[in-house]
């Protein structure tokens, strides 16, 4: 299995709502990434966890809020998000940290959110 | 700092024609680079990378990259394209030390039938 899945697909959510975005991988893969990409832009790393521990947090807001509950699953954490927070969230996994396989990366289709 | 540059937004490509995709880098040291590729509504896929050895590298799809030491370039190609290829490509490197990928701004490929 080669598949990272996301969920949902699709969200919209009001200011002063609460969601979590969810994102799978079964290939044993030990880093787990979150990316924003706004339309027609590349992706911007938001965070990096590295044996189900944060390793980098690019100075997102925190508003964000990613947790890693076992090494196959992250969840991004979203409350009171700004209409400017509105883009295609990807996850990604890498085999491992530290080395030039962390590099090749497998991403997940993308949540694509929408703040009202 | 590490950097990469793709100097076109579009490229567009009659089906069957090679292909380029270009890509300039700056980095300090032996640069890794890395291709991907992201179809509509899709997240991205590993397409190649260079790390070390031959200038060319062959990929997934059909695709290679030449790595231009002396020109500083690591450009996308393909001998014949299809309308299936068409999807926004991104060159990548990595920051120095770091997990972390940058990616260049994309370049939008169309092959037209």
């Amino acid at each position: 299995d080669t598949e990272v899945t996301q969920t949902p697909k699709h969200l919209v959510m009001g200011m002063t709502n609460k969601k979590s975005l969810k994102c799978e991988q079964h290939m044993g893969h030990r880093a787990m990434y979150w990316y924003k990409q706004k339309a027609k832009k590349p992706p911007e790393l938001m965070f990096v966890y590295s044996y189900e521990k944060l390793s980098i947090n690019e100075s997102v807001p925190s508003r964000f809020s990613p947790e890693c509950p076992n090494s196959s699953l992250l969840n991004l954490h979203l409350h009171a998000l700004q209409p400017e927070d509105s883009a295609l969230y990807l996850c990604a996994s890498s085999q491992e940290v530290g080395g030039v396989s962390s590099y090749e990366q497998y991403f997940g289709p993308g949540t694509r959110l929408t703040v009202t | 700092a590490q950097s990469v540059a793709q100097p076109e937004d579009q490229v567009n490509v009659a089906e069957g024609n090679p292909l380029t995709v270009k890509c300039t880098y700056s980095v300090s040291g032996n640069p890794y680079l890395f291709w991907y590729v992201q179809y509509p509504n899709r997240g991205l896929q590993f397409l190649l990378k260079y790390i070390t050895g031959d200038n060319l590298v062959k990929g997934s799809y059909g695709f290679e990259a030449e790595f231009n030491k002396s020109q500083t370039s690591f450009h996308l190609k393909k001998p014949s394209a299809l309308v299936s290829d068409s999807a926004l490509y991104f060159c990548a490197v990595p920051v120095e030390n770091t997990d972390k990928l940058i990616f260049g701004t994309g370049t939008r490929l169309q092959v037209f039938p």
